[in-house]
């Protein structure tokens, strides 16, 4: 039982690259989300998901794009990476009660 | 509006210590949750306790205790006999309400705890 696993780990980007950011969880949970995490401005909410193929937007949405085609996945995508993009992005789902189990965190460096 | 205060940025105590980190919420809702999490230096999101609204009983796990108290919006986490492994970030989250269920987080606060 792994909970909520993401990848990769860290990555570097160049400004423009795109890339994909996994995040899969194996708690059967319906709902998840895409946080990211910058210094000083806590937790802010990207996009989250409801059940298997749905989507929808969250606080800051600008810039990313996601997909919930299986249950138990759900990517988040970057399609012209930006330097203000810089950041820790963390999945979670949730559970009973609406406690969220994160992942790991994702550490994305945009030059 | 919904909202979650942190007052304290960072604190610094010697192990042994006790230490109290305050939170303070806003919500219009009758019914909620609250949470605490922990950030340690490795970087990962840990999740500590669950509160509902409908329950005021203070809580206590090891050296952790939370007090809960709906009169004054508050939802402090006590650590008892600090210990190094303690330092870490912690946040305190609200759930919102409607059907996003995201958490509302602090700002977080920065404990370090020093031999």
């Amino acid at each position: 039982n792994a909970g909520v696993t993401q990848t990769p780990k860290f990555r570097v980007l160049k400004t423009g690259q795109s890339m994909t950011l996994l995040c899969a969880q194996d708690m059967n949970h319906e709902y998840m989300y895409w946080y990211r995490q910058d210094p000083g401005m806590g937790l802010r909410l990207i996009h989250y998901s409801v059940g298997e193929g749905t989507t929808a937007k969250g606080e800051v949405p600008d810039g990313y794009n996601v997909s919930r085609l299986k249950k138990q996945n759900f990517l988040l995508g970057l399609e012209s990476a930006a330097p203000s993009q810089t950041s820790v992005y963390f999945c979670a789902s949730r559970g009973y009660e609406g406690t969220q189990y994160f992942g790991p965190g994702t550490r994305l460096l945009v030059l | 509006a919904q909202k979650v205060t942190q007052a304290q940025t960072e604190i610094s105590v010697v192990e042994k210590e006790d230490v109290t980190l305050d939170c303070v919420y806003e919500t219009r809702d009758t019914t909620y949750y609250l949470f605490w999490y922990k950030q340690p230096p490795s970087g990962e999101l840990v999740f500590l306790i669950r509160r509902n609204s409908f329950d005021e009983q203070n809580e206590i796990s090891g050296r952790y205790s939370w007090n809960f108290q709906k009169s004054t919006s508050s939802f402090n986490f006590t650590i008892t006999a600090s210990q190094v492994v303690d330092s870490a970030v912690y946040f305190c989250a609200l759930r919102s309400s409607g059907n996003t269920g995201k958490l509302i987080f602090g700002q977080g606060t920065t404990l370090q705890v020093k031999p």
